[in-house]
C-alpha cells in the first residue's frame, strides 16, 4: 500500500544499546523528516534530509544519526540510548514543493530503560 | 529562525460551543502556514493550509483559520465542536527551506 510505514511500532530497549529506528515511503518524496513528540515540547525536528545521500541537522540532533541511501528510506540510529531518548518518534516526507503537505507515519514509541 | 506560538496549552469544551485556537508565528520570509491535528493514539493529519491567496482558509470537518499577515497569526476557528473534534491541534510554520517548525500544540478536550 502507498503511504508511510515505520518500524518497530513499539520498542523497548536498555540504556547503552544502539536501537535503528526505521522509516520508508512510497511517494518517492524528495524530502523527509525525522521528529520527536514529547509531552510540553510538542514536536522537535531531529534529522532531515533533502535527498539521497543528503541530510542536515535539526533542532535536537545529539545522539541521533542518519542516512538515506535511497529515496524511500530514512533510518534513524540512536548510537547509544539515553533515558532521556525515551519518546515517540515520528518520520514525515513531503515533496520539494512550496506548501506542499508534509505527511506522518505512524510514530514509533520508544522507552529506553 | 522561524518559531511559532500557541497559546492555549488545554481548552475544554462542551459541545456545540464555538472554537478558536490561537497560533502566532515569527519568520521573515513568505510563508506556508498549516494546522495538523492528532486524534488520541494516532498520527497527525493535515486540516488546513495557507499557502497564498485568500487568507480564509477553509480544512477538513469544518475547521477553518484565518491567516492576518499584519498581525502574524493564524487562528483555527470552528462554529460548533463535536465530541469527536477531542484530539491535539499543532500549528506550524514553513518557509522556502521545506522544513516546518511546529508549535508545541493545544489540547481540546469536548465534553458530550
Amino acid at each position: 500500500d502507498a503511504g508511510i510505514t515505520q518500524s518497530p511500532r513499539y520498542k523497548i530497549t536498555e540504556t547503552g544499546r544502539q536501537v535503528t529506528l526505521m522509516c520508508h515511503q512510497t511517494w518517492s518524496h524528495s524530502y523527509m523528516f525525522w521528529y520527536r513528540q514529547d509531552l510540553g515540547h510538542g514536536l522537535r525536528l531531529i534529522y532531515y534530509s533533502a535527498a539521497a545521500d543528503i541530510t542536515d541537522k535539526g533542532e535536537v540532533p545529539d545522539g541521533y544519526v542518519v542516512s538515506r541511501s535511497k529515496t524511500e528510506n530514512f533510518p534513524l540510529t540512536l548510537e547509544s540510548a539515553t533515558r532521556s531518548q525515551t519518546s515517540v518518534y515520528f518520520c514525515a516526507s513531503r515533496e520539494s514543493i512550496s506548501g506542499s503537505e508534509q505527511f506522518f507515519g505512524p510514530g514509533t514509541r520508544l522507552t529506553v530503560l | 529562525a522561524q518559531s511559532v506560538s500557541q497559546h492555549n496549552h488545554h481548552v475544554i469544551l462542551s459541545e456545540a460551543a464555538s472554537l478558536e485556537l490561537g497560533c502566532n508565528y515569527s519568520y521573515g520570509g513568505t510563508v506556508n502556514l498549516f494546522w495538523y491535528v492528532q486524534y488520541p493514539g494516532q498520527h497527525l493529519q493535515l486540516l488546513l493550509k495557507y499557502f497564498s491567496g485568500d487568507p480564509l482558509v477553509k480544512g477538513i470537518k469544518g475547521f477553518e483559520a484565518e491567516f492576518i499577515k499584519s498581525k502574524f497569526s493564524f487562528n483555527l476557528r470552528k462554529p460548533s465542536v463535536q465530541w469527536s473534534d477531542t484530539a491535539e491541534y499543532f500549528c506550524a510554520v514553513g518557509g522556502s527551506n521545506y522544513k516546518l517548525t511546529f508549535g508545541k500544540g493545544t489540547l481540546l478536550t469536548v465534553n458530550p
